[in-house]
């Protein structure tokens, strides 16, 4: 069963306007980690964020936020006045007991000048 | 200072060859990942090393065959290469197992022709 789901494939917004990006997840676990992975046309995959489930706060680093919601299974992730640069594959994953970091399927955001 | 660094970056290679992809990072990390990236940009685990123990070996053909020499190598071998085995493989390391983020080498996109 996939663990991580990331409904939207791709999202295309003009630069300035806000984007938000789902996450939803699954796991039996109690405490587990919630990730989230940036991957730019060059191809690295850059660490954005980590979560742990005993820390429900939001959090937000410059033009990036977090919004990790229990009840929801979700931990969504927007992006604030979007510029060019953040053009990329941005990926929600989630390691439990098992050890695995489970990657979601990823969505492409595309920001036009 | 490349803190998880995989060679090649290009491996361009025939069917039924063997061939191999080194890892080495140097974050004093005690755990190691093989991910495989397909065409559609899924990830997934391969493999996982801690203190050179492997840990976690996923549904993978035996014709793969990882080797952890020491804490801050990871190697990938791979036998008689076939048409699918075409993919960006990953390289990570990470604290340890639990909850930590990992770090992703720059990547090595294996092309089998």
């Amino acid at each position: 069963a996939q663990k991580v789901t990331q409904a939207q494939t791709e999202i295309s917004v003009v630069e300035k306007e806000d984007v938000t990006l789902d996450c939803v997840y699954e796991t039996r676990d109690t405490t587990y980690y919630l990730f989230w992975y940036k991957q730019p046309p060059s191809g690295e995959l850059v660490f954005l964020i980590r979560r742990n489930s005993f820390d429900e706060q939001n959090e937000i680093s410059g033009r990036y936020s977090w919004n990790f919601q229990k009840s929801t299974s979700s931990f969504n992730f927007t992006i604030t006045a979007s510029q060019v640069v953040d053009s990329a594959v941005y990926f929600c994953a989630l390691k439990d007991n098992d050890y695995k970091l489970s990657f979601g399927a990823g969505t492409t955001v595309t920001v036009r000048a | 200072d490349t803190a998880v660094s995989q060679t090649p970056k290009y491996l361009v290679t025939q069917m039924g060859n063997d061939k191999s992809i080194k890892c080495e990072q140097n974050l004093g990390h005690d755990t190691m990942y093989w991910y495989k990236q397909d065409s559609k940009k899924f990830l997934k685990i391969m493999f996982s090393y801690n203190n050179k123990e492997l840990i976690i070996n996923e549904t993978v053909p035996n014709r793969f065959s990882p080797k952890s020499p020491d804490k801050a190598h990871l190697n990938l071998h791979i036998n008689s290469l076939e048409l699918g085995d075409s993919a960006v493989y990953f390289c990570a390391s990470s604290q340890g197992l639990e909850g930590y983020e990992a770090f992703f080498g720059q990547g090595t996109r294996l092309t089998v022709v």
